[in-house]
C-alpha cells in the first residue's frame, strides 16, 4: 500500500516563499507529481521527480529524495492567485495509477 | 482540443437510483482513471483503465461499475446511489512516454457534483 503525508493548512505572505513538505511509504515507486486545484476546479498538473533532486519551473521547484521518502513544493514571490489546495501524488509501477495525498490548503495574504 | 469532458456537471438523486457518468477524453490517450473527491480529502481513486475494453479496481469500487468500450469514452455508473456516494466526481486520463515505460501526468475533467438524498 501506500501512504502520503502532508501538511492540512499553511498560511504565507504576498511576495514571500513557501515550502511544502510531502512524505511517503510506498511499494513501488514511478515518479511523484505536484498539482495545484482552486477550489471548486479541477487538480491541474504542476510538476514530476521520478529521480533525485531539484526540478525548477518558473516561480515552482519541486524536490525528490527517493531514499528518504520526501518531496517538497517550493513556491517562491507568492501571489494571491496562488491560495489553493496543492496535492502531492506517488504515481506506482502499475498502470501509471497515483495515490493522492489530502492535499494542503495555502492561503496568501496580502 | 477539448481535453477531458465530463457530463453531467451537476446531479441529484434519490437513495436507490440509478446514474451513469460519462467521461470523455481526445487526447488519444491510454489510461484513464475516475476518482472520488470529498470535502478536506484527497482523490481516491474508484476504477481505472489501461485501454480499450479493460478496467480494474482502485481503492473504493465498492457500489460503481465502469465500462471502456471506446478508446476516448469513460463511464462510471451508481446502480443503486447511497448517500454516501455523495461526493465529487473527477476524471482523468494520461499516457505513457513512448520507450520510456513512465506514465506521464494526470489531465482531469471539471468534475461531476453528485448529491445523494
Amino acid at each position: 500500500g501506500q501512504n502520503i503525508d502532508q501538511p492540512t493548512e499553511m498560511t504565507a505572505t504576498e511576495g514571500a516563499i513557501v515550502q511544502i513538505n510531502c512524505t511517503y511509504q510506498t511499494s513501488g515507486f514511478n515518479g511523484l507529481f505536484w498539482y495545484q486545484q482552486h477550489a471548486g476546479e479541477a487538480p491541474t498538473f504542476l510538476s514530476y521527480n521520478v529521480l533525485d533532486g531539484l526540478e525548477e519551473k518558473g516561480r515552482f521547484s519541486s524536490f525528490l529524495s527517493r531514499s528518504k521518502g520526501y518531496s517538497y513544493l517550493l513556491l517562491k514571490e507568492l501571489q494571491m492567485k496562488d491560495s489553493a489546495s496543492y496535492l502531492c501524488a506517488v504515481s506506482n509501477t502499475n498502470a501509471g495509477k497515483s495515490t493522492f495525498g489530502d492535499g494542503t490548503t495555502l492561503t496568501v495574504k496580502p | 482540443n477539448a481535453g477531458v469532458t465530463q457530463t453531467p456537471k451537476f446531479r441529484v438523486l434519490k437513495t436507490g437510483q440509478s446514474m451513469t457518468l460519462l467521461c470523455a477524453q481526445d487526447m488519444n490517450h491510454e489510461y484513464m482513471y475516475w476518482y472520488r473527491q470529498d470535502p478536506g480529502m484527497g482523490l481516491r481513486l474508484i476504477h481505472y483503465s489501461v485501454g480499450e475494453g479493460t478496467t480494474a479496481k482502485g481503492e473504493v469500487p465498492d457500489g460503481y461499475n465502469v465500462s471502456r468500450l471506446k478508446k476516448q469514452n469513460f463511464l462510471l455508473g451508481l446502480e443503486s446511489a447511497a448517500p454516501s456516494q455523495t461526493s465529487v466526481y473527477f476524471c482523468a486520463s494520461s499516457y505513457r512516454e513512448p520507450g520510456l515505460g513512465l506514465v506521464n501526468e494526470q489531465f482531469f475533467g471539471p468534475g461531476t457534483r453528485l448529491t445523494v438524498l
